[in-house]
């Protein structure tokens, strides 16, 4: 099993400019999320989603836009990159299953916007 | 709303020395489950340990060991003997039951830097 993929690994955009981070995971978990972590504010939660067609906002969801069509992918979309979008951003799956659940992270994308 | 704390924002120490990383957490929920995550600098997160709410047993895996008590809503992580391969970024999260697809909410983390 890979576990969770994510491309790319690094990004450099220039403001305005859109672009989708990919996301991938071959464990079969319902549960994903996409998560930034900025320097002294360790990671927030962006989007979520708990099954395929089902999405829901996190704690800092503008300027991001995210579809889940399958149970394998659930890509991050940047619209209009911003420089406060410069980031590290992380992909996460769990099973959603409370009593035993662990959520399992992505390698990271790490994002400049200039 | 739920909300963790790591007041430690760096923490230095000599090889071989104990450490330990502190983890206060906020919640109104009385079943969650608290982690701590590991990240070296290669940048990856590291799963260490998940604890549910229901569970204040200590737990001990080699030299790592973690202290839960509810009376201070605390969730402590120390490090016996430390090694330079500890120094990492350590992160201490919160995932309330009444969370859709267990959400995770993060401290913003403690750096430990271990020298030799």
């Amino acid at each position: 099993n890979a576990g969770v993929t994510q491309t790319p690994k690094f990004q450099v955009l220039k403001t305005g400019q859109s672009m989708t981070l990919q996301c991938a995971q071959d464990m079969n978990h319902e549960y994903m999320s996409w998560y930034r972590q900025d320097p002294g504010m360790g990671l927030r939660l962006i989007h979520y989603s708990v099954g395929a067609g089902i999405t829901d906002q996190g704690e800092v969801p503008n300027g991001y836009n995210v579809s889940r069509s399958t149970t394998e992918d659930f890509p991050l979309r940047l619209l209009s990159a911003a420089p406060s979008q410069t980031s590290v951003y992380f992909c996460a799956s769990n099973t959603g299953l409370f009593g035993t659940d662990t959520q399992y992270f992505g390698p990271g994308t790490r994002l400049t916007v200039l | 709303a739920q909300k963790v704390t790591q007041a430690q924002t760096e923490i230095s120490v000599v090889e071989k020395e104990d450490v330990t990383l502190d983890c206060v957490y906020e919640t109104r929920d009385t079943t969650y489950y608290l982690f701590w995550y590991k990240q070296p600098p290669s940048g990856e997160l590291v799963f260490l340990i998940r604890r549910n709410s229901f569970d204040e047993q200590n737990e001990i895996s080699g030299r790592y060991s973690w202290n839960f008590q509810k009376s201070t809503s605390s969730f402590n992580f120390t490090i016996t003997a430390s090694q330079v391969v500890d120094s990492a970024v350590y992160f201490c999260a919160l995932s309330e039951e009444d969370n859709a697809g267990n959400m995770l909410t993060f401290g913003g983390g403690t750096r430990l830097m271990v020298k030799p």
